[in-house]
């Protein structure tokens, strides 16, 4: 099986510093992992993914996150938060071979002070 | 653009009633889902479908049913027996059910209330 958890269901930071979301996931397989950012009433959509290859992945928005094996961790970090940044983020994971649902973590509400 | 287009956006009916939330997409995918998300606990699936006139319970599809008639479409109907049906419905679609490195496209989302 495989699952994910997210620390902190709620995060403040202010205006330009650093953000910081913590994934960590458990799977007995190589996983697939995602971040995704969701603005109030409004659907996801994709931050970053993580397949193979480079550890460090870069997304939308300044974004970015590393996969740690030892750690079993994808955490999504941004050097200065911005106003347009305060929305709600998921981590999720998928297997590799064949299909496997994607889980999602419960979320990360990101509150930007000003 | 391509897209997935939920409707409506708000949705309220009284309890007993069946109600049916919409699903479109024009991406030419294979796979869709319909999610359900309440405060605090992410997102859980409802049902899946890897292909026209297939699709299969997820997690919790009790109450709940769908049909896939054609490629595009993947309505989600809520019915009488869905003890808590409140809740905010996203409906998601995918290159293809087995490319599980192919991130999920979703849908703005229908808000139901029932009362």
């Amino acid at each position: 099986a495989q699952s994910v958890t997210q620390l902190g269901s709620h995060v403040s930071v202010s205006e330009g510093a650093l953000v910081l979301l913590r994934c960590n996931y458990s799977s007995s397989v190589p996983p697939y992992l995602f971040w995704y950012v969701q603005y109030p009433n409004q659907g996801l959509q994709l931050l970053l993914k993580y397949t193979t290859g480079a550890t460090l992945v870069k997304g939308i928005n300044g974004f970015e996150a590393e996969f740690k094996k030892s750690e079993t961790s994808f955490h999504l970090t941004k050097p200065s938060a911005h106003m347009s940044d305060a929305a709600e983020y998921f981590c999720a994971v998928s297997r590799s071979g064949g299909y496997q649902k994607v889980t999602f973590g419960i979320g990360t509400k990101l509150q930007v002070i000003p | 653009d391509g897209g997935i287009t939920q409707s409506p956006k708000y949705l309220f009916r009284k309890e007993g009633q069946n109600v049916t939330l919409s699903c479109e997409q024009n991406l030419n995918h294979d796979a869709m889902y319909w999610y359900r998300q309440d405060p605090g606990q992410g997102l859980r699936l409802i049902y899946y479908s890897q292909i026209v006139n297939d699709f299969q319970k997820g997690d919790i599809a009790e109450g709940y049913s769908v049909s896939r008639e054609k490629k595009e479409s993947f309505p989600l109907t809520v019915t009488s027996a869905q003890k808590n049906p409140t809740a905010f419905y996203l409906c998601a679609s995918s290159i293809a059910l087995e490319f599980n490195n192919s991130p999920l496209h979703f849908g703005n989302g229908t808000r139901l209330t029932v009362t």
